[in-house]
């Protein structure tokens, strides 16, 4: 079974650039989530998508932040304008029940 | 609002020792509790879910205890490795919520 894929990898941008993720949940994964994960904190849930529809966004910085999810399927997450304080990792996960999760492997964002 | 820790923040140990690792919360009304690992520059791997109504989960090395009253949870690694070196987090959730991660226990186990 692949995992979840996430691009790029790494992303080095000023600040009051705009950036985006794009994350490839496993297949048939309905439920979908944006983390963001600052250096030594655990993973803070930016936003959740059931199909494509959104069921949690209450911590999205709305103001500067973006997610959408296309046919249920891949998803994009943006920052526009980014601030110092985004720099962190993005790490996006899908799960099928319960509370299993697959995480994939995070985007490295650094703002300066 | 759900408040997770954990202690200590980091941990170097010999191979071969046993240890053990502490997540505490806030707020005892929690459905499950759930403890990951993470590796540099990966994402998160489930080792261990245990259910409110469960008080602790092995798998292998890995021995994890749920105490729902006192609102803590012991993750126990026996026989530490090398390989064991990674982050561990634990992550609770409310009924029908989503999961609250605590920073982390930074773990390098030293050859």
């Amino acid at each position: 079974e692949a995992g979840v894929a996430q691009s790029p990898r790494y992303k080095i941008i000023e600040k009051r650039q705009s950036v985006a993720f794009w994350c490839n949940p496993i297949s048939g994964h309905a439920t979908l989530y944006w983390y963001q994960q600052i250096l030594g904190q655990g993973p803070k849930l930016l936003i959740q998508f059931q199909n494509n529809g959104v069921v949690d966004d209450s911590q999205l910085p709305k103001d500067r932040f973006s997610a959408e999810r296309l046919k249920g399927v891949d998803s994009t997450l943006k920052i526009q304008p980014a601030k110092l304080e985004d720099s962190a990792v993005y790490l996006c996960a899908s799960r099928i029940d319960r509370d299993v999760y697959t995480f994939g492997s995070g985007t490295r964002l650094t703002v300066v | 609002k759900q408040e997770v820790t954990q202690i200590p923040a980091a941990l170097s140990v010999p191979e071969g020792e046993n240890l053990v690792l502490n997540c505490s919360f806030t707020d005892s009304a929690i459905y499950n509790l759930q403890w990951f690992r993470q590796d540099p520059g990966k994402g998160l791997t489930s080792l261990l879910l245990i259910q409110s109504s469960q008080r602790e989960q092995t798998s292998g090395r890995l021995n994890a205890s749920l105490d729902k009253s006192s609102g803590r949870s012991t993750l126990y690694i026996a026989a530490s490795q090398p390989g064991d070196s990674a982050t561990y987090l634990c992550a609770v959730n409310g009924y029908g919520q989503n999961f609250v991660f605590g920073p982390g226990t930074r773990l390098s186990v030293l050859p």
